[in-house]
């Protein structure tokens, strides 16, 4: 099926890093989101942006829905070891098709303390 | 219940063997959404449930595949004739109202076809 394309794939950096990633389509989307996976469990909503241009965010976390509506953006400042996972970002299409959402393939993430 | 709650977290199956996946969603969540989600990819979409009626079912890659929710609240998925490519975690996700923005996954099922 469709997926979105998310870069980096991986990411190992040092604790109290900053770090960047991000998502692009060919298609324009409605709504942005970001979640987080942990082995074992279900991704987890980290971020949701519902208009093009918006910057949002959610403690250390920021991220932004492109203007072009085809791209976003999620930054994690001064990253700590809790950060490790698997962060995807997952768009939503047009009003008439809400009823799936569109994945990456998402960026792991690897801190050393 | 407080969260959205899969079982069994995990099903060993033979070829051939039919499995039943069950989620129970957060309560009174009008939305459910199954996701296949294989090794290191992300979620792919199976379909969509509001209340009892399955109103997207595109995503379901064969008709072995068979999804449920005759109540409007527990969901089962299930699978007949499992075949090896079928191994893979299944997520249950809820939301509040229409759509799936700001669900809820469940832990999923890690399906291993033998």
């Amino acid at each position: 099926g469709q997926q979105l394309n998310q870069s980096p794939q991986s990411m190992f950096i040092q604790e109290g890093e900053d770090v960047s990633m991000n998502c692009t389509s060919s298609s324009i989307f409605n709504t942005w989101l970001w979640y987080k996976q942990d082995p074992g469990e279900g991704p987890v909503l980290l971020i949701a942006l519902y208009k093009a241009g918006e910057l949002t965010s959610n403690g250390r976390l920021t991220a932004q829905f492109g203007i072009t509506r085809k791209d976003s953006f999620l930054n994690i400042s001064a990253s700590i070891p809790s950060d490790v996972g698997i962060y995807f970002c997952a768009g939503q299409p047009p009003a008439g098709n809400n009823r799936k959402l569109i994945w990456g393939l998402g960026t792991s993430l690897a801190v050393n303390p | 219940g407080a969260g959205v709650s899969q079982s069994p977290r995990y099903k060993v199956a033979k070829r051939g063997q039919d499995v039943a996946l069950r989620c129970d969603p957060i309560s009174g969540h009008v939305s459910l959404f199954w996701y296949q989600q294989a090794l290191g990819q992300g979620p792919e979409f199976l379909t969509y449930f509001q209340n009892e009626a399955q109103l997207d079912k595109s995503g379901l890659p064969s008709d072995r595949f068979f999804a449920e929710r005759p109540e409007g609240s527990v969901s089962t998925l299930k699978i007949q004739r499992t075949q090896q490519e079928d191994s893979a975690v299944y997520l249950c996700a809820s939301t509040v109202g229409v759509g799936n923005t700001e669900a809820f996954f469940g832990q999923g099922t890690r399906l291993t076809v033998v």
